[in-house]
């Protein structure tokens, strides 16, 4: 099974970037990696997902590393809002989604 | 924008009580899920459902039953409410292939058995 590792917690100041590691190295060929968020009292919610190369989209960037055995979640200007736990997953077995413990993100003023 | 919603924010029911949750999808969804979320353990998959009156067992089935009559609705049930099924539950949608990964949640349903 492939397996992410995320920190627990990190502090970002607003207006940074916030740059949230994961690391997968059991990950295998063919799986992709995804991130969410959730947002104190909220569901979780989609943010990016990529296979071998880097993405970005309105929310976020997506690096992932050649060996694909790590990758960064990057959110460029981080605002207030974005204080949530974010989820690195790289194992969805059919349509079911694999969540771990995720990362902290607090965003300071 | 996909809309999920759940019938209830906060719920509070006596043990033994029969419990209903509801869940509805705006986007013609096939697939439909319910999680609960506790401390410590994450999101945890109870049952999902691909298509109409279809369902499979996820990860945590037991005290919990699904209805699915119509495509849009999901409903969980505890069929005799326990202290240990006190969580926050979550419904969420997706389309039945391609972006299966691109999960929508509903805003949760907190739900207290005492």
């Amino acid at each position: 099974d492939a397996k992410t590792t995320q920190p627990t917690s990190m502090d970002c100041a607003e207006g940074r970037a916030a740059n949230l590691p994961c690391n997968h190295s059991t990950i295998s060929g063919n799986e992709y990696v995804y991130w969410y968020r959730q947002i104190h009292s909220q569901g979780p919610q989609y943010i990016i997902h990529g296979l071998k190369n880097n993405e970005t989209n309105e929310m976020a960037s997506l690096i992932i590393t050649e060996d694909r055995k790590s990758s960064t979640l990057i959110l460029p200007h981080a605002t207030l809002r974005d204080t949530a736990v974010y989820y690195c997953i790289v194992r969805v077995e059919g349509n079911k989604l694999v969540f771990g413990a995720g990362t902290i993100l607090r965003v300071k003023s | 924008d996909v809309k999920v919603t759940q019938s209830s924010r906060y719920l509070v029911k006596r043990t033994g009580e029969k419990v209903f949750l509801e869940c509805v999808q705006d986007m013609d969804h096939e697939n439909m899920f319910w999680y609960r979320q506790d401390p410590g353990l994450g999101l945890r998959l109870i049952y999902f459902s691909y298509d109409v009156k279809m369902k499979e067992k996820g990860d945590i089935p037991e005290g919990y039953s699904v209805s699915r009559e119509k495509k849009e609705r999901f409903s969980l049930i505890l069929e005799s409410a326990s202290t240990n099924q006190t969580s926050m539950y979550l419904c969420a949608s997706n389309v039945g292939s391609g972006r299966a990964y691109e999960q929508y949640f509903g805003p949760g349903t907190r739900l207290t058995v005492t």
